[in-house]
């Protein structure tokens, strides 16, 4: 159980095109969702919190305008990246809060961005 | 502000020996303390996790952790370590009246010699 999916999970795209990220817990529903991303050889850093039906909330530094995030359901959430640039190129990560058991997040497996 | 430390970036160990990480945390009350594990290019998986109770904490493959409040630590064990165990380990603290909002430590990485 509480497994969660990323969808692509390599994506190589032109600077300047818009990318959309997929994350979905699979057998659990999750009015919450994290959106991280990591940098090589480093830890994780927090981009977002996504709440279904609501707006998300950034993290400090982070350009809402330019990472939107959508959580139009209580298993799927959407990063995109638009107008990306090559300092976009990440590792994209997502997780899930799980309510049983409680306060726990579980990840996906997370999506290299590559921009050109 | 909350913060997380693993004092050790690197460890070595031999396989078969024992595994100890480090974790110190700087928390305004006792936090959610969690374990994970992340492979190469993989996303993170649950080892274990600290909310109250028992101190000692058993987690999946063959990992436990302790929780000392006194030493602001949570430091991950492992007895006998297996060439499977490579990957790079974080720690992390983070509260319901925080929005669940996880503080990673900056992650120690696991090599196994044969």
């Amino acid at each position: 159980g509480a497994v969660v999916s990323q969808h692509p999970s390599r994506v190589i795209c032109k600077s300047g095109t818009s990318v959309k990220i997929e994350c979905r817990s699979l057998d659990f529903q999750a009015t919450t969702m994290f959106w991280y991303r990591q940098f090589p050889k480093q830890s994780l850093m927090l981009m977002a919190t996504s709440n279904e039906g609501s707006k998300a909330t950034y993290e400090q530094g982070v350009e809402k305008d330019k990472f939107l995030i959508n959580h139009a359901s209580l298993t799927l959430s959407t990063l995109t990246v638009t107008s990306a640039h090559p300092e976009d190129s990440s590792f994209y990560i997502c997780s899930a809060l799980s309510g049983n058991p409680a306060d726990t997040q579980y990840f996906g497996p997370g999506t290299r961005l590559t921009v050109l | 502000a909350q913060s997380v430390t693993q004092p050790d970036i690197h460890i070595t160990v031999s396989e078969g020996a024992s595994l100890e990480l480090r974790c110190n945390y700087s928390y305004g009350a006792t936090p959610y303390l969690f374990w994970y594990v992340q492979s190469p290019g993989q996303g993170l998986q649950l080892l274990l996790k600290y909310f109250s109770g028992d101190t000692l904490v058993q987690g999946i493959k063959g990992f436990e952790a302790e929780f000392k409040r006194s030493q602001s630590s949570f430091n991950l064990r492992k007895p006998s370590v297996h060439w499977s165990d490579a990957a790079e380990y974080f720690c992390a603290v983070g509260a319901r009246a925080a929005g669940n909002k996880l503080t990673f430590g900056g992650g120690t990485r696991v090599l196994v010699k044969p």
